[in-house]
């Protein structure tokens, strides 16, 4: 059973278009992430919903919104997308309640702007 | 602001082979540390997590140091194996920071060769 899964797997799409990034956990955990991960492989933290709420907004455009329907979703709507939007985006979890605090994350989203 | 650096950026060694990845952070004030796998083109995976009262874990040949005073984390891994090839990244999650906040080094690419 896998743990994080996002869909899809790779997604290309022409400049200025909206697409969508889904990711769900199965772990029950409170805690759900979205990062961005750039072509140098460096990860940083766009967003993170505890409990449904947001508690974590970087500084990022605010063509990105994420969305969070239960505990076990966190989706990602792109707006207008760019060229710099082109990297591997994935989505983590993790208990921050009670829990170990580990990280889980899913397999990654490979979007490429054209 | 938490900056987190991994030297070597790139390691590559002999199979059995005992080796030392490093991790140093700016700001000593954390509550955790977490040292992740991550395999090309696939998600993270966690590896260990010491928390800040902590000094190290252990799994397997992996086993995880931390010194907080001097800012830094050395992950050591035992008898290295080809299929230990990934890149090796640290993360730390400072004191005071919002809920499940994490910084990332941006890793250390390891090639392990038969």
């Amino acid at each position: 059973d896998t743990a994080v899964s996002q869909t899809p797997k790779y997604l290309v799409t022409q400049m200025g278009n909206d697409k969508s990034i889904k990711c769900e956990q199965n772990l029950g955990h409170d805690t759900m992430y979205w990062y961005k991960q750039d072509s140098k492989k460096f990860l940083k933290i766009m967003f993170s919903y505890n409990n449904k709420e947001l508690i974590i907004n970087e500084t990022v455009p605010n063509r990105f919104s994420p969305k969070s329907p239960d505990k076990a979703h966190l989706n990602l709507h792109i707006n207008s997308l760019e060229l710099g939007d082109s990297a591997v985006y994935f989505c983590a979890s993790n208990q921050i309640a009670g829990g170990p605090e580990t990280q889980y994350f899913g397999p990654g989203t490979r979007l490429l702007v054209l | 602001k938490q900056e987190v650096t991994q030297i070597p950026a790139a390691l590559s060694v002999p199979e059995g082979e005992n080796l030392v990845l490093n991790c140093s952070f700016t700001d000593s004030a954390i509550y955790n540390l977490q040292w992740f796998r991550q395999d090309p083109g696939k998600g993270l995976t966690s590896l260990l997590l010491i928390q800040s009262s902590q000094r190290e874990q252990t799994s397997g040949r992996l086993n995880a140091s931390l010194d907080k005073s001097s800012g830094r984390s050395t992950l050591y891994i035992a008898a290295s194996q080809p299929g230990d090839s990934a890149t090796y990244l640290c993360a730390v999650r400072p004191r005071g920071s919002t809920l499940g906040r994490l910084y990332f080094g941006r890793g250390t690419q390891l090639t392990v060769w038969p």
